[in-house]
């Protein structure tokens, strides 16, 4: 059962325009999102994080959105450059100890 | 500061031959530390977690056993490998479940 799920598989966006990757889940016990970057063969690294007591978080280009009623995520990276491409994750944690994640957006910035 | 290793970066096993990764944390006491894996185009699923030393909790369930034998130290492993056990797979640490860190992973295909 994918609690957290990331419906686009891929995203293009060419450079200087907005990005934007969407996430959803469904367990309402969720209260920390969190989104991840990835390239290939290598670990995730953290970029962004929202508690639910937020509806807003912006770091530098990166901007998450929360929606609680919607149960969606967003995450904005305004401008796109092409070393954003990556395959982008979003998670979730709630009271336990575990995050879950979506199964990625790969995004490819065209110069 | 807080660092994670993981080892091997890469390895092939045949069908059938034991697994044993290896994952420290340095800089951190009682970290979370989890399990995840990446198969080919999918997202991460989480594999195995741990609260603390001995302590193990299993989400999946698989050809796979973890053990957390100090503080800072995780290993998965099997006794018997199995075609679908190919994959990436990740060593994270974390704090109460805030930011998850991630090793550089470990690339397994087993043939």
């Amino acid at each position: 059962d994918q609690q957290v799920k990331q419906n686009s598989p891929s995203l293009s966006v060419q450079e200087g325009r907005i990005s934007i990757l969407n996430c959803d889940y469904t367990n309402s016990m969720f209260d920390y999102f969190l989104w991840y970057k990835k390239y290939p063969a290598e670990g995730p690294t953290f970029l962004i994080s929202i508690s639910s007591i937020k509806d807003k978080n912006e770091d530098g280009r990166f901007t998450v959105f929360l929606n609680k009623s919607a149960k969606h995520l967003s995450l904005h990276i305004v401008p796109s450059q092409p070393g954003d491409s990556a395959v982008y994750f979003c998670a979730a944690s709630g009271t336990g100890n575990q995050f879950y994640f979506g199964t990625g957006t790969s995004l490819t910035v065209i110069p | 500061s807080q660092t994670i290793h993981q080892w091997p970066a890469t390895l092939v096993q045949p069908v059938g031959s034991p697994l044993s990764l290896e994952c420290t944390v340095e800089g951190t006491s009682n970290p979370n530390l989890y399990w995840y894996r990446q198969a080919a185009g999918r997202g991460l699923q989480l594999l195995f977690y741990s609260v603390g030393i001995g302590q193990i909790s299993s989400e999946v369930p698989q050809n796979l056993s973890a053990s957390r034998p100090q503080d800072r130290q995780f290993i998965l492993s099997s006794k018997k490998l199995l075609l679908s056990d190919s994959g990436f797979y990740l060593c994270a640490w974390s704090v109460k479940s805030v930011e998850a860190f991630f090793g550089q992973g470990t690339r397994l295909t087993v043939v």
